[in-house]
């Protein structure tokens, strides 16, 4: 099955760009999508691009897909408090479920 | 939200006891969805359905037992609670591309 991993945190000053990195195995999958967790709540789907593109920008967030090196990364520009959460990376499988990553801590530094 | 409710949002329940959580989708979509989170481990998928009495086993469903008597009504019951149970439940319904997710319960089995 699709195996998804991401680094498990990482530390930004506000006003900077966030670069969080995905690597999936299933190179089957169809969207790869990110969502945004905040402390006691659920999923946000912020984002997710088809297997097709190459980049998907919408507002501060660009989505990147090299599917090559299967390789997912979500940029944020102009890093703020408000983005400090847990993002998920997620791969879609048969039966349209969702691989998670373990998830990255992000957090910004005033 | 997308129209999802989970219930209960927290609970604690004994060793060895039954429980059940239910999630209640507005919208009548076809997949439903149960993931448990834990440290380290992001979302695993338990269960997943795709119609009413359609179910099918993810990677973690030892231990676990699902229904779906109604389109709008997905239910896990663990038959028997064990302490590696304790976790915090989400539930995710499909709708074309897009995946939602409930805002999760709570279970601590002591």
């Amino acid at each position: 099955g699709e195996d998804v991993e991401q680094s498990l945190f990482l530390s930004v000053r506000e006003g900077d760009s966030s670069v969080i990195n995905c690597t999936y195995t299933d190179s089957s999958s169809t969207y790869l999508y990110w969502y945004k967790q905040e402390p006691g709540a659920g999923l946000q789907l912020l984002t997710y691009i088809f297997s097709n593109m190459d980049m998907k920008q919408d507002q501060r967030l660009t989505v990147l897909l090299n599917k090559k090196d299967k390789h997912l990364s979500l940029r944020i520009a102009d890093t703020q408090t408000g983005d400090s959460a847990i993002y998920f990376c997620a791969g879609s499988g048969s039966a349209r479920q969702l691989t998670f990553g373990s998830g990255t801590q992000l957090t910004v530094l005033p | 939200d997308a129209g999802i409710t989970q219930s209960p949002r927290h609970k604690v329940t004994e060793t060895g006891t039954p429980v059940t959580l239910r999630c209640h989708q507005t919208e009548n979509h076809r997949y439903m969805y149960w993931y448990r989170q834990d440290p380290g481990h992001g979302l695993r998928l338990i269960h997943y359905s795709y119609g009413v009495k359609d179910t099918d086993k993810g990677e973690v469903s030892d231990g676990y037992s699902v229904s779906r008597s109604k389109t709008e009504d997905f239910l896990l019951t663990l038959e028997s609670a064990t302490s590696s149970q304790t976790s915090v439940y989400f539930c995710a319904i499909r709708e074309d591309t897009e995946a939602f997710f409930g805002q999760g319960t709570r279970l601590t089995v002591v």
